[in-house]
């Protein structure tokens, strides 16, 4: 079993359309929690990370963890084209060793 | 206020040749951690460097080294390419080992022909 799942995609949405993107992971050593994006041909851009069970909202976007489930979600709110890029879900652990480990993201493309 | 700088952009290098990338962290930033992404997947872990000590490794061979400078920049050396080297190769920049927010740079792609 891989330590984190993410659906590839590609996900077509339509501008203003509200976005879930969700991750499933099996590491309980798994600490941290965070969501990046990017656009093609760019480094990933930190867009949220929290470290508990419960929502996080910033702006259009609302991170959601469920650590008894092993799962994370993304959403974004009135999604814009400027939104389409891979989304990353990230996870930190020290178990064994200090590491972030990605998903292997998801295409997102929101169309006008 | 200057990011994770990242050189060379690209290179292209043959295989069983050797190649140094050089990363300069965001300015207070102490950690620099090194990830490889091949095109369609999600960054894998390599090194991670704190206070110029090795904190974190990922699982890749012996080919793969690094190292931190007393400014905290860091080099990612790669020996004997092969093809499969071909990446984007990635540096992120953090406060500190812990669980913290770490920023990347815009990436190295190098090309193995």
């Amino acid at each position: 079993q891989k330590e984190v799942e993410q659906d590839p995609g590609p996900l077509s949405v339509p501008e203003g359309a509200i976005v879930s993107l969700n991750c499933t992971y099996s590491n309980s050593a798994f600490q941290y929690f965070m969501w990046y994006r990017q656009y093609s041909r760019k480094g990933p851009e930190l867009l949220m990370y929290t470290y508990s069970s419960g929502n996080k909202e910033d702006g259009r976007f609302t991170a959601q963890v469920d650590k008894s489930s092993k799962y994370i979600s993304l959403f974004i709110r009135d999604s814009q084209p400027s939104d389409s890029a891979t989304y990353l879900c990230a996870f930190y652990t020290t178990s064994g060793t200090y590491k972030y480990i990605f998903g292997t993201g998801t295409r997102l493309k929101v169309l006008a | 206020d200057a990011g994770v700088t990242q050189s060379p952009t690209h290179l292209i290098k043959t295989r069983g040749q050797q190649v140094t990338l050089r990363c300069s962290p965001i300015s207070g930033h102490k950690s620099v951690s090194w990830y490889q992404q091949v095109l369609g997947q999600g960054p894998q872990f390599i090194f991670q460097y704190y206070e110029k000590e090795e904190r974190g490794r990922g699982n890749f061979p012996d080919r793969f080294s690094a190292r931190q400078f007393p400014n905290y920049s860091s080099e990612l050396n790669v020996n004997a390419l092969l093809l499969g080297d071909s990446a984007l190769y990635l540096c992120a920049s953090s406060l500190a080992v812990g669980p913290t927010e770490a920023f990347f740079g815009q990436g190295t792609r190098l090309t193995v022909v």
